[in-house]
């Protein structure tokens, strides 16, 4: 079955970049999603991005795809405090109704 | 506003009892899914739903059930069945591409 896997913590300091990786195994994936989580809440989409790209960039956020190795990765630019939060990353190999496989998450602490 | 609400923000229960937990989304959206996160954890899927009268169990379905009457609504009940229910439920719903969640219901068992 799916699988997506991420490390568990990341340390940076404010003004920083930070990056947070992710690896999936499904070769058919079609649609990968970062979500960010604040203590509390629920899950927030940052940005995705279509298998047939390389990278993505919105504002502060880039998103790199290695087709090849099954790795995904998210950098957040500045890294302020308000960043702080959990990152999961998520995979789906179609769009509308399948389902969505996510990762462990990855909790980013920002030091000011 | 267009969203996904989710209904209480925070639930109690006696052991051997069942809730239900309320989702509600004025999205459009055809496919909702329950997922359950356990703290340090990640989601884990327990039902989706892709249409009206249709669902299909995730990876820990055991213990829940759901309903799907209308596309708005996708209600799931935690049953006594269920050994460890307490954890955070998040509701989702789907459109084509993005994946959007509700804000959450923390279900505590005393």
């Amino acid at each position: 079955g799916e699988d997506v896997e991420q490390s568990l913590f990341l340390s940076v300091r404010e003004g920083d970049s930070s990056v947070i990786n992710c690896t999936y195994t499904d070769s058919s994936s079609t649609y990968l999603y970062w979500y960010k989580q604040e203590p509390g809440a629920g899950l927030q989409l940052l940005t995705y991005i279509f298998s047939n790209m390389d990278m993505k960039q919105d504002q502060r956020l880039t998103v790199l795809l290695n087709k090849k190795d099954k790795h995904l990765s998210l950098r957040i630019a500045d890294t302020q405090t308000g960043d702080s939060a959990i990152y999961f990353c998520a995979e789906s190999d179609s769009g509308g109704y399948q389902k969505v496989t996510f990762g462990t998450g990855t909790k980013l602490q920002v030091i000011p | 506003d267009g969203g996904i609400t989710q209904s209480p923000k925070y639930l109690f229960r006696k052991e051997g009892q069942n809730v239900t937990l309320s989702c509600e989304q004025n999205l459009n959206h055809d496919a909702m899914y329950w997922y359950r996160q356990d703290p340090g954890q990640g989601l884990r899927l327990i039902y989706y739903s892709q249409i009206v009268n249709d669902f299909q169990k995730g990876d820990i379905a055991e213990g829940y059930s759901v309903s799907r009457e209308k596309k708005e609504s996708f209600p799931l009940t935690v049953t006594s069945a269920q050994k460890n229910p307490t954890a955070f439920y998040l509701c989702a719903s789907r459109g084509w591409d993005e994946q959007f969640f509700g804000p959450g219901t923390r279900l505590t068992v005393l």
